[in-house]
């Protein structure tokens, strides 16, 4: 099974908002609101973000949020700060009972 | 606080065995999911498989499916990830993680760097 879709990079200026899309298929994304997302700093473990399209875990900053459309999943980051220049994966149930990663996009804070 | 404390970095030879560990120190780990994901040199993340322990359901990856086991043991609360047989291509981090099916997973140890040398 393929990886989810996302853009290999985004760029935005502190301050602004930025939005990583997530697409699959009607077999997982399409399928589920069992999208999550995960910050990864170089070097470090990855951390969840964002839960079942749209939640946020306790701790996680209200400047992130997420949401769904069809077989696409979006990550918006407002008010950017040089602190979320990171990688950002999405990952979604699928019909193989099985989660699936996207590729992963590059976020630089200019 | 709940933890993953994952096993120290390997340095194998093509054709060796392996089985790293993650030891989990929260309330419960009979019913939650235990993950365990592939990171490459400067590529992304991918599932490997995961288990509960519970009732040792366990899941693969097709691109994984035969290639790693992974195995837990609720007693001492530790998942494991085990290789028969290492390929120069298996060199990369290791993550474990806890949490749900549905790619919820909450906690993440520390990673395993794992290195095999042909």
């Amino acid at each position: 099974q393929s990886a989810l879709t996302q853009p290999a990079s985004v760029s935005g200026s502190p301050g602004q908002s930025i939005t990583i899309s997530c697409t699959g298929t009607s077999s997982d994304v399409g399928a589920y609101n069992y999208v999550s997302w995960y910050q990864q700093h170089p070097g470090k473990a990855p951390k969840l973000i964002i839960y079942e399209v749209s939640n946020r875990p306790s701790g996680v900053s209200n400047r992130f949020s997420g949401s769904k459309s069809g077989n696409t999943a979006s990550l918006t980051i407002s008010g950017l700060q040089a602190e979320d220049e990171a990688d950002y994966y999405c990952t979604s149930y699928t019909s193989r009972s099985f989660p699936l990663f996207g590729g992963g996009t590059k976020l630089t804070v200019l | 606080e709940v933890q993953l404390v994952q096993s120290g970095a390997e340095v194998k030879k093509s054709g060796e065995s392996l089985k790293i560990s993650c030891k989990d120190s929260g309330y419960t780990f009979t019913n939650i999911w235990i993950g365990w994901v592939r990171q490459m040199p400067g590529k992304g993340l991918e599932w490997m498989g995961i288990i509960y322990p519970g009732d040792s359901d366990t899941r693969y990856s097709l691109s994984f499916q035969g290639q790693v086991t992974i195995s837990a043991d609720k007693s001492i609360r530790t998942a494991y990830l085990q290789w028969s047989s290492l390929k120069a291509s298996d060199s990369a981090m290791y993550y474990c993680a806890r949490g749900h099916i549905y790619g919820r997973f909450d906690y993440w140890g520390q990673g395993t760097l794992v290195t095999v040398s042909s």
